[in-house]
């Protein structure tokens, strides 16, 4: 099957710093990459979705000047939490697609664990 | 507005009983779903999906059951082991290429 990583699997920033998340489709060309948000014992909320070479849309509610993400890249894309703060300590998680279209299957990363101290 | 919820938050049953995992929506137009076994410090994996053409599906081990009237729609699973203990959530495809809307989860506990 379609394999996505993500890097690192866990991270501990400093409150203030900023933090880059990876996601990379392993052996397929992601057209599409989601990223999601999952604090501890809730659900996934989708944060963005971005398409390779267009800027990333945004979920309401999220601070897209906060978390930047770069899709530059069909294998690639990132999300840069920007001057972190223990609030924004979770679990990210990307998914990765083929393609735009309904039918199209997308695969998830293993997971980011951000921890802002 | 579009919700996916499920009825219980955790579940135990005993090893080779069969476990059954509840999801309401509240989306009449929502036409994919999935069920997914999320792990501890793990990303989602999928499990069986299922289209509003259909009200059943079966995979190995599981079945998905989707009742289009009362919005609801269940995961099935057979003489559960203790590797199925996780974290299960249905999620709704609310757009092009699975930008999904998960539901709250549902801990399953297999009991030895």
């Amino acid at each position: 099957g379609a394999v996505v990583s993500q890097h690192p699997s866990r991270v501990i920033c400093k409150s203030g710093t900023s933090v880059k998340i990876e996601c990379r489709s392993l052996d397929f060309q992601a057209t599409t990459m989601f990223w999601y948000r999952q604090f501890p014992k809730q659900s996934l909320m989708l944060m963005a979705t971005s398409n390779e070479g267009s800027k990333a849309t945004y979920e309401q509610g999220v601070e897209k000047d906060k978390f930047l993400i770069n899709h530059a890249s069909l294998t690639l894309s990132t999300l840069t939490v920007t001057s972190a703060h223990p609030e924004d300590s979770s679990f990210y998680i990307c998914s990765a697609s083929s393609g735009t279209g309904r039918n199209t299957e997308a695969f998830f990363g293993q997971g980011t664990r951000l921890t802002v101290v | 507005g579009e919700s996916v919820g499920l009825h219980l938050p955790t579940l135990s049953v005993q090893e080779g009983d069969n476990s059954i995992i509840n999801c309401a929506y509240s989306n009449s137009a929502s036409d994919y779903f999935i069920w997914y076994k999320q792990e501890s410090g793990k990303g989602p994996q999928f499990i069986i999906d299922i289209r509003s053409n259909m009200d059943k599906r079966q995979g190995q081990r599981v079945t998905v059951l989707l009742n289009k009237t009362v919005k609801h729609l269940s995961l099935q699973i057979a003489a559960t082991q203790p590797g199925d203990s996780a974290v299960y959530f249905c999620a709704e495809n609310r757009g092009s290429a699975r930008q999904l809307t998960f539901g709250s989860g549902t801990q399953l506990t297999v009991l030895p």
